[in-house]
């Protein structure tokens, strides 16, 4: 899989806009973008992957650039409940499933 | 209802012993998976089965060992623990071999 770089840490206001970001610069082109956050103590939660083109689902959108080298997790509004640390991980999609979880980044949404 | 589950959510041990940790997902998937969690937070991938076949095998001591009773369980039995086994294990499971994996709450595991 392609390693992915991820700043260590950010914050955000609760009810403002969240925007994570991840630099992939040697995806290949069937590799997917996925996202996966772990709330603290809990099991990794998936939230959203895509390949090519920008994604939006009920928990977040996700916008790859055209070179697909990065990539932006977007939470809309977000609540003091979205503070983990978030994954950004590419991978083949039908891989086997071997999933490498980098460091990621811890988001702190704060009051 | 809980999609990926597992007993026990706390384990504490000696060294040597042999402890089992079990997993069971009712979501219908054919492919389950163990990582662990270390100290370092860092999540590595151990095993996955898919249709109770061992797919994946990552450089894990073989005194651990995936038990798959049916696609719906995958147990980790591991053998003679030692204390840098002491980590959270979790447990997860995928429709097919793909990457949207749902992941159980973990098993903490300390070794004394």
């Amino acid at each position: 899989d392609a390693k992915t770089t991820q700043p260590t840490s950010m914050d955000c206001a609760e009810g403002r806009a969240a925007n994570l970001p991840c630099n992939h610069s040697t995806i290949s082109g069937n590799e997917y973008v996925y996202w996966y956050r772990q709330i603290h103590s809990q099991g990794p939660q998936y939230i959203i992957h895509g390949l090519k083109n920008n994604e939006t689902n009920e928990m977040a959108s996700l916008i790859i650039t055209e070179d697909r080298k990065s990539s932006t997790l977007i939470l809309p509004h977000a609540t003091l409940r979205d503070t983990a640390v978030y994954y950004c991980i590419v991978s083949e999609g039908t891989s086997g499933s071997r999933l490498t979880f980098g460091e990621g980044t811890q988001l702190t949404v704060n009051p | 209802d809980t999609a990926v589950s597992q007993t026990p959510k706390y384990l504490v041990t000696q060294m040597g012993n042999d402890k089992s940790i079990k997993c069971e997902q009712n979501l219908g998937h054919d492919t389950m998976y163990w990582y662990k969690q270390d100290s370092k937070k860092f999540l590595k991938i151990m095993f996955s089965y898919n249709n109770k076949e061992l797919i994946i095998n990552e450089t894990v001591p073989n005194r651990f060992s995936p038990k798959s009773p049916d696609k719906a369980h995958l147990n980790l039995h591991i053998n003679s623990l030692e204390l840098g086994d002491s980590a959270v294990y979790f447990c997860a499971s995928s429709l097919l071999a793909t990457d949207t994996q749902y992941f159980g709450p973990g098993t903490r595991l300390t070794v004394l």
